[in-house]
């Protein structure tokens, strides 16, 4: 079965500064991969997405991604946060090909200081 | 893009009670649609999928008989809370696959029970 590991709970960054937000993953074979957003009382914004190709993705509100098979990797990075980007982050892997059921991390709360 | 909707948004209710939650996609079709339990401050724990036409499946350790799932239609699915306790009161999302493999969320219901 799939795993998914967001090692840092809370990210404190300030505004301006580059984020780089980490995800590790376990699944045996290559996996779809998905970042999803998360304001306070609101339900999940897709923000990039990897099936395939290209090993680095980009996505939406200055957003990119680097899936790295060696590492099991898909770290979120952004090189200037702004501080309506703090929210918490859910990094995700599926299972391909089916459009199923996803497997989230536990999440990173994005806080920014001005 | 696609668009998932859930209705209400917010609901309270009294102990003993069921409380129904609709999801909707609101520009294409699902077949499939997923329901989401989300605790404060965890990730998101898949309770079921629902099948359009068909039984819904349950993951491991989710009551069917306290969480009745009904995909009436290709546009829409409910979740009813039957008899509802205050350790029911949580977060609840919806999502519905649309092209390529890509969950869209619903914006979630907050559901507490007195």
């Amino acid at each position: 079965a799939q795993s998914v590991t967001q090692p840092d709970i809370h990210i404190t960054v300030s505004e301006g500064a580059s984020l780089e937000l980490r995800c590790n993953y376990s699944y045996g074979a290559t996996p779809y991969l998905f970042w999803y957003v998360q304001s306070p009382g609101q339900g999940l914004q897709l923000l990039l997405k990897y099936f395939s190709g290209d090993t680095l993705v980009q996505g939406i509100k200055g957003f990119e991604a680097e899936f790295k098979r060696s590492q099991s990797s898909f770290n979120l990075r952004k090189p200037s946060v702004h501080w309506s980007d703090a929210a918490e982050y859910f990094c995700a892997v599926g299972v391909a090909g089916t459009a199923s059921k996803l497997t989230f991390g536990t999440g990173t709360r994005l806080q920014v200081t001005l | 893009g696609a668009v998932v909707s859930q209705h209400p948004s917010r609901v309270i209710c009294k102990s003993g009670t069921s409380v129904k939650i609709e999801c909707r996609s609101l520009d294409f079709q699902a077949t499939t649609m997923f329901w989401y339990r989300q605790f404060p401050k965890k990730s998101l724990m898949l309770m079921a999928t629902s099948n359009e036409g068909s039984k819904a499946t349950y993951e491991q350790g989710v009551e069917k008989d306290k969480f009745l799932i009904n995909h009436a239609s290709l546009t829409l699915s409910t979740l009813t809370v039957t008899s509802a306790h205050p350790e029911d009161s949580s977060f609840y999302i919806c999502s519905a696959p649309n092209t390529g493999d890509t969950q869209y969320f619903g914006p979630g219901t907050r559901l507490t029970v007195l």
